[in-house]
């Protein structure tokens, strides 16, 4: 059973550029939730989807946006990079059935912005 | 607004000893807690979870207690070990299933 994938694992970008993170999650969950770790920080909560909707979004400028497909993989877009964006990226999957909807991670995005 | 504070780090200890990392919220209502841990160049795994007040979350030698008095989940092993190296992450889940973490405790384990 895999859990939850992320690519790419490290990315390298100029500031102003746009950047597309790609998330696949664990099986049998529907919910995918993108998360923001800056380096020695915990990880700030940008978004989650559900059902191909923004279902909640976090204190992110409208630079970040997402997508949620029909199989649950999702998308995290970032325009206009600034130097600040660098950080890694995780996405988290859960699942919308009965209870806490326990999260899990996946290894994450590196992303440097230059 | 809603927060998670945690013992600052990072905490040094031999191996074999007995391991506390504080952790204590704020927030409305009684919202699930989680311990998360992450590896050096990894994402977060999740460790335990307790879901109401007073319950005990375990795994792998490692507890935590729901404490709605104190507003507290500390983190506890009994004997450490080198392998157990790593950043520990208090989070609770806040309405709508968005998880707030606090800035996590570096653990390093000697031998």
């Amino acid at each position: 059973d895999a859990g939850v994938t992320q690519s790419p694992t490290h990315l390298i970008k100029t500031r102003g550029q746009q950047v597309t993170l790609r998330c696949s999650p664990k099986s049998g969950h529907d919910t995918v939730s993108w998360y923001q770790q800056a380096l020695g920080q915990g990880p700030q909560f940008i978004f989650q989807y559900y059902e191909e909707e923004e279902r909640q979004r976090g204190n992110f400028p409208d630079r970040f946006s997402g997508h949620q497909f029909p199989n649950y993989s999702s998308e995290l877009n970032v325009n206009a990079l600034l130097l600040g964006d660098s950080a890694l990226y995780l996405c988290a999957s859960s699942s919308a059935t009965g209870g806490v909807e326990t999260q899990y991670f996946g290894p994450g995005t590196r992303l440097l912005v230059l | 607004g809603n927060s998670v504070t945690q013992m600052e780090g990072p905490v040094t200890l031999s191996e074999e000893a007995f391991l506390t990392i504080n952790c204590t919220y704020t927030a409305t209502g009684y919202p699930s807690l989680f311990w998360y841990v992450q590896y050096p160049g990894e994402g977060l795994q999740l460790l335990l979870k307790a879901t109401k007040a007073d319950d005990k979350g375990s795994n792998k030698g490692f507890e935590a207690t729901y404490r709605k008095e104190t507003t507290s989940f500390h983190l506890e092993k009994g004997s450490v070990q080198v392998s157990d190296s790593a950043v520990y992450f208090c989070a609770h889940m806040e309405y709508g299933n968005k998880l707030v973490f606090g800035a996590g405790t570096i653990l390093r384990v000697k031998s």
